[in-house]
């Protein structure tokens, strides 16, 4: 009953470190997507990837990197990190048909704090 | 390019009135339409989507065309509603099933 997984729950870094966050699903998806949420902006959407070895940026995919290691596990890398990336972030999983998105699953969240 | 604009970002009703939370959408093609809840210190997940055309804990969304929307409502709001909705698009697979989300609309039902 795992689903999506996502590691660290809360995380406070310093301007200019970095940081991976990580996120595994086990109900064997294709796609997968890493969101950061704030107030009044919703879920934007920062890279997603459609298939293994396969990535795309999303809407705000500016001071992040990703990697898609295999098809359970999907990594957004802060290279340095600025207070504007202070945010709670969100992985998520579905599956693709022909004409979109099936449901799609959601980690718990990262609460990250850049100061 | 694929965007979802929910207009309110706070919707406060009492017990029993009616709800609908606005959702407009700009995609070119025939996209997929979801309606996914936050509640309080829970995951999100989905709600309910256009295409299955169910009525999920009593709440009803249609998608009309023409006026690109897909509203979400429902006949009488309960304090149990009381949620983030987020309206949210997905495009067909030969675009990556991009799926993109509008700003959410915070639900109040006040007893």
């Amino acid at each position: 009953n795992a689903g999506v997984t996502q590691t660290p729950k809360f995380q406070v870094l310093k301007t200019g470190q970095s940081m991976t966050l990580q996120c595994a699903q086990d109900m064997n998806h294709n796609s997968m997507y890493w969101y950061r949420q704030d107030p009044g902006m919703g879920l934007r959407l920062i890279y997603y990837s459609a298939s293994e070895g396969t990535t795309d940026k999303g809407e705000v995919p500016n001071g992040y990197n990703v990697s898609r290691l295999n098809k359970r596990e999907f990594s957004l890398r802060l290279e340095s990190a600025a207070p504007s990336q202070t945010s709670v972030y969100f992985c998520a999983s579905s599956e693709a048909w022909q004409w979109g998105s099936t449901e799609a699953f959601f980690g718990q969240g990262t609460r990250l704090t850049v100061v | 390019a694929q965007r979802v604009t929910q207009p309110e970002k706070l919707l406060s009703v009492f017990k029993g009135a009616p709800v609908e939370l606005k959702c407009n959408y700009s995609y070119s093609g025939s996209p997929e339409l979801f309606w996914y809840v936050q509640y309080s210190r829970q995951r999100l997940q989905l709600l309910l989507r256009h295409i299955s055309r169910e009525s999920i804990k009593g709440f009803t969304a249609d998608l009309n065309k023409g006026e690109t929307s897909f509203h979400l409502k429902k006949p009488f709001a309960q304090e149990e509603d009381s949620a983030m909705y987020y309206c949210a698009l997905s495009g067909p697979l030969e675009y990556g099933n991009k799926l993109v989300f509008g700003a959410g609309t915070i639900l109040r039902v006040k007893s």
